[in-house]
């Protein structure tokens, strides 16, 4: 099946930083890429979809100048998380479909814990 | 909107025994597609099977398969012979195939197969 990966796993900022979370799709073409939030022991919410190449499109209460999204590359969208707040600590979870594809695949997740 | 319903938030199944997961849904149109997916305590979200609403015949995947009943909007899934490595979060999706492909996830059942 078709990997998509993320990059960092884990990582920890301090209030008031911005940090990037990357999502690659190693062997396809991700022609339309997902930005999931996932609390514990929840269901996945959806934060915004991109198109490469397009503007993202938030989800009613996301706020897209906190969580500034990328889709620059058909492999490759960038989540920025900035100015975390403690409020933002989460598990992010990027997915991504390719051109033709009904099937999402899932990033391994990054988990994120502001200070 | 869709909606997604799982009533089971927690379920247990000994080895090598059979369990069914439920998972309801609501809506008004014709072509969709249902998807079961795992995320075992890695948080990685795994494709188990799908199923293309136009299909009458039940999607197998090897131990997993599915009882999909589209007048009922029902789409449970049953897993045979269930092994350790079963042991995660489930989540049913329903998906409109439409500019987007929006899933729509239910709150997952949480499954525990006991040695």
């Amino acid at each position: 099946g078709a990997v998509v990966s993320q990059h960092p796993s884990w990582v920890i900022c301090k209030s008031g930083t911005s940090v990037k979370i990357e999502c690659r799709s190693l062997d396809f073409q991700a022609t339309t890429m997902f930005w999931y939030r996932q609390f514990p022991k929840q269901s996945l919410m959806l934060m915004a979809t991109s198109n490469e190449g397009s503007k993202a499109t938030y989800e009613q209460g996301v706020e897209k100048d906190k969580f500034l999204i990328n889709h620059a590359s058909l492999t490759l969208s960038t989540l920025t998380v900035t100015s975390a707040h403690p409020e933002d600590s989460s598990f992010y979870i990027c997915s991504a479909r390719g051109t033709g594809q009904l099937t999402k695949y899932f990033g391994p997740g990054t988990r994120l814990t502001v200070t | 909107a869709q909606t997604v319903t799982q009533s089971q938030p927690e379920m247990s199944v000994q080895e090598a025994e059979t369990v069914t997961l439920s998972c309801t849904y609501d809506t008004s149109e014709n072509n969709y597609y249902l998807f079961w997916y795992k995320q075992p305590p890695s948080r990685q979200m795994i494709l188990v099977i799908r199923q293309e609403a136009y299909k009458q015949q039940n999607a197998t995947e090897n131990r997993f398969s599915v009882n999909f009943q589209k007048a009922a909007k029902s789409f449970s899934l049953k897993i045979s012979d269930s092994q350790l490595g079963d042991t995660a979060m489930y989540f049913c999706a329903f998906m409109k195939p439409t500019v987007g492909n929006q899933f729509y996830f239910g709150t997952g059942t949480s499954l525990t197969v006991i040695p």
